[in-house]
């Protein structure tokens, strides 16, 4: 059973560019969740989503940033028109129908905007 | 609001000593869910245990224990006869019924394991 799986693992951007990361949760897995990580900081919740709807989305920023699970397909966590300090290691995890406290985490993607 | 207080920034010990994490949280919540996980220098984050506030008793896997206390509201780690390979960030978070099921982590403790 493969884990969770977040791609790209490192991601350079421009200022101003786009930055698409991916998740794909856990078979059998339909909640997902993001976190981010700044340099020598904890992690810190963005969003909680099931497939095609946004549950909690109270620790992602107002601007710039968006978050989809759609029916078929991984997750994607969106960062428009990206600025330095939107460097930091994302973190995707999921978790099972019945039991969303065990949440499982991907590798993480390392964002680094030039 | 929850929170998670990791008060020790940086512990170094030298191998084969015992040594023990610190972790206190804040949470009005009387169902809630109490997490540790290791972040190697890889980067990715290894599970290691979930409790529940309804189970106090402290957990023991092979080297490492967990002593959850709801009277100081603390859940504290410790790693017997550390080794080299313990060498890593260590996070303890919570999470809250009435919150979802979103995690709240403390801000880590760095663990140095020198030989």
């Amino acid at each position: 059973n493969a884990g969770v799986m977040q791609n790209p693992r490192h991601l350079v951007r421009r200022r101003g560019q786009e930055a698409r990361l991916r998740c794909s949760p856990m078979k059998g897995h339909s909640h997902v969740y993001w976190y981010r990580q700044l340099p020598e900081e904890g992690l810190k919740f963005m969003v909680y989503l099931q497939k095609e709807n946004i549950i909690d989305e109270s620790g992602m920023p107002k601007e710039r940033f968006s978050a989809e699970f759609p029916k078929e397909g991984p997750s994607i966590l969106r960062i428009q028109q990206v600025v330095r300090g939107d460097s930091a290691a994302y973190f995707c995890a999921s978790s099972p129908p019945t039991g969303k406290y065990e949440q499982y985490f991907g590798p993480g993607t390392r964002l680094t905007v030039t | 609001a929850q929170k998670v207080t990791q008060a020790q920034t940086e512990i170094s010990v030298v191998e084969k000593e015992d040594v023990t994490l610190d972790c206190v949280y804040e949470t009005r919540d009387t169902t809630y869910y109490l997490f540790w996980y290791k972040q190697p220098p890889s980067g990715e984050l290894v599970f290691l245990i979930r409790r529940n506030s309804f189970d106090e008793q402290n957990e023991i896997s092979g080297r490492y224990s967990w002593n959850f206390q709801k009277s100081t509201s603390s859940f504290n780690f410790t790693i017997t006869a550390s080794q080299v390979v313990d060498s890593a960030v260590y996070f303890c978070a919570l999470s809250e019924e009435t919150s979802g099921s979103r995690l709240t982590f403390g801000e880590g403790t760095q663990l140095t394991v020198n030989p």
